[in-house]
């Protein structure tokens, strides 16, 4: 069956610049979490989203990052003003509850110039 | 606050020969614990979980795991490793409770040579 896509796959960008990053989690997953990779954190839980509830993000590191699930589904994660340390591989995990495990995506490599 | 470690950050090891990773977590509350492995240039997959029963769970490709909660670890083995093993390989944990959030060890890459 189809798996979590994400997309693009790479996004190359000037520092100041807007990005949005795509989520399409598994079919009939309601949780939904989006996570990043980069060599000096490591992985880092970034928000949380589960059916109509309210999202956790307790892991956002700014106001510049936003994220929003529309019709329980598809998610984006938005970045404003992008810095330099904002360069990583930001990955989209979905799951059928939460604490269960969580399928991943390939994931998005933003590179901020 | 949940936190894990995975004490070695590189693991070398000749093809055919065992290997453990070692994982060790800190938490106050029962948590769910799960190993996964990523390929170069690949997202994250599943090779087991914890989240009750039998302490020793079995994985995809060979590996296996024990909770051992006296010791709050979760060390990953595989009898016999193969090239193809080549990767880094992360802990991690989830409170049972919460919202499923992970918390991930800093990985463990290893090195299978011929």
């Amino acid at each position: 069956g189809a798996g979590v896509s994400q997309s693009p796959s790479n996004k190359v960008t000037e520092k100041g610049k807007d990005v949005e990053l795509r989520c399409d989690p598994i079919s009939g997953h309601t949780a939904l979490y989006w996570y990043r990779q980069s060599l000096g954190q490591g992985l880092e839980f970034l928000i949380y989203f589960q059916g109509n509830s309210a999202p956790d993000k307790s892991g956002l590191p700014s106001d510049r990052f936003s994220a929003e699930r529309t019709g329980g589904s598809v998610s984006t994660l938005t970045i404003q003003r992008t810095q330099q340390e904002d360069s990583a591989v930001y990955l989209c995990a979905s799951s059928m509850s939460p604490g269960l495990e969580q399928y991943f995506g390939p994931g998005t490599r933003l590179t901020v110039t | 606050a949940q936190s894990v470690t995975q004490l070695d950050s590189q693991v070398p090891v000749f093809e055919e020969a065992p290997v453990e990773l070692r994982c060790n977590y800190s938490s106050s509350v029962s948590v769910y614990l799960f190993w996964y492995v990523q390929y170069p240039n690949q997202g994250l997959q599943l090779l087991l979980k914890y989240l009750s029963g039998s302490t020793l769970v079995k994985g995809i490709n060979g590996f296996e795991a024990e909770f051992n909660k006296s010791q709050t670890s979760f060390h990953l083995r595989k009898p016999s490793v193969h090239i193809s093993d080549t990767a880094e390989y992360f802990c991690a944990v989830t409170v049972s409770s919460n919202t499923g959030k992970l918390i991930f060890g800093q990985g463990t890459t290893l090195q299978v040579k011929p």
